[in-house]
């Protein structure tokens, strides 16, 4: 069972490139996140989804797009890198509709280095 | 918009003792539901334990316990007979219903042998 599964691990971008963080899931969960976790802010959401096709904004999604084709997948797009954007990533699903007692399910995590 | 608030960066504790937690939130819901996770340096965020808040009773998991004070809005993870691998960072999150999840900023806790 893979659970959550995040791609890259690792990555270094310079300023200004645009790149893609995948993220998939195989739990069938509805509910997908974005989260980056900088040191001495614990995780703050980029963007979430509650099913394919409906997405949302969380605390800090400028300067990042999403979008959700399928109920596995969930990619997050950095446009345009810029070094404040250093951080690492994690994407997280969990289920929907009156069980959200359930936790989110975390990936490993991508660091994201931009110079 | 939901705060939880870690007022502790760095807790120490020592092998085998017992060390506690805090967290507080601030909401004005009476339905949602608290979750403590732990993230060791392999930075995988690990489910320790969690909280629904319409149950008076407070979680336990084997050596992990929580006081849950929904009144006074506190949410505090006590960790009994510390082993060496249970340091690791440790954030308090809340979560209402379909939303998302809102974390604090994390205690870093070091246990010594």
């Amino acid at each position: 069972n893979a659970g959550v599964t995040q791609t890259p691990k690792f990555q270094v971008l310079k300023t200004g490139q645009s790149m893609t963080l995948q993220c998939a899931q195989d739990m069938n969960h509805e509910y997908m996140s974005w989260y980056r976790q900088d040191p001495g802010m614990g995780l703050r959401l980029i963007h979430y989804s509650v099913g394919a096709g409906i997405t949302d904004q969380g605390e800090v999604p400028n300067g990042y797009n999403v979008s959700r084709s399928t109920t596995e997948d969930f990619p997050l797009r950095l446009l345009s890198a810029a070094p404040s954007q250093t951080s690492v990533y994690f994407c997280a699903s969990s289920r929907l509709g009156g069980q959200t007692n359930q936790p989110q399910h975390f990936g490993d995590g991508t660091r994201l280095s931009i110079l | 918009a939901q705060t939880v608030t870690q007022s502790q960066p760095e807790m120490s504790v020592q092998e085998a003792e017992t060390v506690t937690l805090s967290c507080t939130y601030d909401t004005s819901e009476s339905d949602y539901y608290l979750f403590w996770y732990k993230q060791p340096p392999s930075r995988q965020m690990i489910l320790v334990i969690r909280q629904e808040a319409y149950k008076q009773q407070n979680a336990t998991e084997n050596r992990f316990s929580v006081n849950f004070q929904k009144a006074a809005k506190s949410f505090s993870l006590k960790i009994s007979d510390s082993q060496l691998g249970d340091a690791a960072m440790y954030f308090c999150a809340y979560r209402r219903g379909d939303n998302d999840m809102r974390f604090g900023a994390g205690t870093r806790l070091t246990v010594k042998p």
